[in-house]
């Protein structure tokens, strides 16, 4: 089984609606981390969060929200998708502040 | 602001044929670099870190390497399962998160 997962992995939703991504991890990392990948720009942070008390803001959070319901689940939400907000989004996590990243296999978002 | 490029966008070599892929750093201090590969509609795995000017790491055909302000991956005789795009990431002396490059994507051909 994968060490960390997504649901789903792909979805197509519309302009305005709400959405959420899962992510979870058997890994047991105390860190856990969103990305999304966008065609020539790389890999932007969202969110990303320490521990389960421990949620902080990325380069580009505006437009979205998190949650650490517990060490090994972290949910991004689009509260209200906009075109836009079409990307391929990653959950990755990671042991301690200076250790490698290992990444989920990434959801695809399309917003109409 | 610090910045993370790479060089070149895409690269494609026959297979063989020996090349380097770059990934370069404006930085007010770097902590660590770290190559990852990705495949097409996957996740990137992680490759390799590199923490000091001066130091190596090899796997297989790969083997990269770390100056003062950027870093190598040099790809030695590649085959066709080596096509992927690779990346680079950068963690700063001033913060724990990292900085991606955009990505070189490499084809190699048979």
């Amino acid at each position: 089984d994968a060490d960390v997962t997504q649901t789903p992995r792909n979805r197509i939703t519309k302009t305005g609606k709400r959405i959420m991504l899962e992510c979870s991890q058997t890994k047991g990392h105390d860190r856990m981390y969103w990305y999304r990948q966008d065609p020539g720009l790389g890999l932007r942070l969202i969110y990303y969060s320490f521990d389960v008390k421990d949620i902080n803001k990325g380069e580009i959070s505006d437009g979205y929200s998190v949650s650490r319901q517990a060490q090994a689940k972290f949910s991004l939400s689009l509260e209200s998708a906009i075109p836009n907000q079409t990307a391929l989004y990653f959950c990755a996590t990671a042991q301690g502040p200076y250790n490698e990243q290992f990444f989920g296999p990434g959801t695809r978002l399309t917003v109409l | 602001e610090d910045q993370v490029t790479q060089s070149p966008e895409a690269l494609r070599l026959q297979e063989g044929e020996s090349s380097s892929l770059n990934c370069s750093y404006t930085v007010s201090g770097l902590r660590g670099l770290f190559w990852y590969r990705q495949d097409p509609g996957k996740g990137p795995e992680f490759l390799f870190t590199l923490y000091s000017a001066g130091e190596e790491k090899e796997k297989e055909r790969l083997k990269a390497t770390l100056t003062k302000k950027e870093s190598f991956l040099h790809i030695t005789a590649p085959k066709p399962e080596d096509s992927a795009t690779y990346l680079c990431a950068v963690q700063f002396s001033w913060g724990q998160n990292f900085v991606f490059g955009p990505g070189t994507r490499l084809s190699v051909l048979p």
